[in-house]
């Protein structure tokens, strides 16, 4: 079936650092790809989505690119803030016969030190 | 506009006993999906509701339900609890399909005791 794998957290960065998080994906045909941030007590909330090939996704300072040659999606952020601390997941978007889902890596928990 | 919204926020509920989780999707989405979050199993699929009929269902125990009404508001059950059902649950919900993106809600924190 389809999988998401993402880069074992924790991630610890001090203020302005760039950030890389990586995400690796294994899919039949062509999903669209997505990076969520879970903030402390709170639900999902979408940061970026790429629907096809080399479609970069960009939100927030935060950016994506769908790359199909290597099956990835890895998030980058050039200079990350203490707001940045949450925890992130890649997810690719999984339908089959209308039957539809997302399929999530296992989550990135990111802190940003002052 | 509002967001999803999830009821109860948090439940506590002893071993044996059944629960019912309530989820209001974002006006005009048609297209409701509960998630199970756990420490160990990270994020799981339940099941995807569109237009009152279950479109698609994870791979759960049939203790776990749900249905949705013709104003698309949903709702989960869960029977005979245990204590491995403790988690969080998240419903989300969209206009149409999936690759647009799902909007979350805060979830239910359910545990089980």
């Amino acid at each position: 079936g389809n999988s998401v794998t993402q880069m074992e957290g924790p991630v610890t960065l001090s203020e302005e650092a760039f950030l890389t998080i990586n995400c690796t994906y294994t899919a039949t045909g062509y999903p669209s790809l997505f990076w969520y941030v879970q903030y402390p007590g709170e639900g999902l909330q979408l940061l970026l989505k790429a629907t096809k090939a080399d479609d970069k996704g960009s939100n927030k300072g935060f950016e994506a690119t769908y790359r199909k040659e290597t099956t990835s999606f890895h998030l980058e952020k050039g200079s990350v803030q203490v707001s940045d601390s949450a925890v992130y997941f890649c997810a690719l978007s999984e339908v089959i016969q209308g039957a539809q889902k997302l399929v999530f890596g296992q989550g990135t928990r990111l802190t940003i030190n002052p | 506009k509002a967001g999803v919204t999830q009821t109860p926020r948090y439940l506590i509920k002893t071993r044996g006993q059944q629960v019912t989780l309530s989820c209001s999707p974002i006006s005009g989405h048609r297209s409701v999906s509960w998630y199970q979050q756990t420490p160990g199993q990270g994020l799981q699929f339940l099941f995807e509701y569109f237009s009152e009929t279950q479109r698609n269902k994870g791979n759960f125990p049939g203790r776990f339900s749900g249905r949705q009404f013709s104003n698309s508001r949903s709702e989960m059950n869960v029977s005979t609890l245990e204590l491995g059902d403790s988690a969080l649950y998240l419903c989300a919900s969209s206009f149409l399909s999936v690759d647009y993106g799902y909007t979350f809600g805060s979830g239910t924190r359910l545990t089980v005791v």
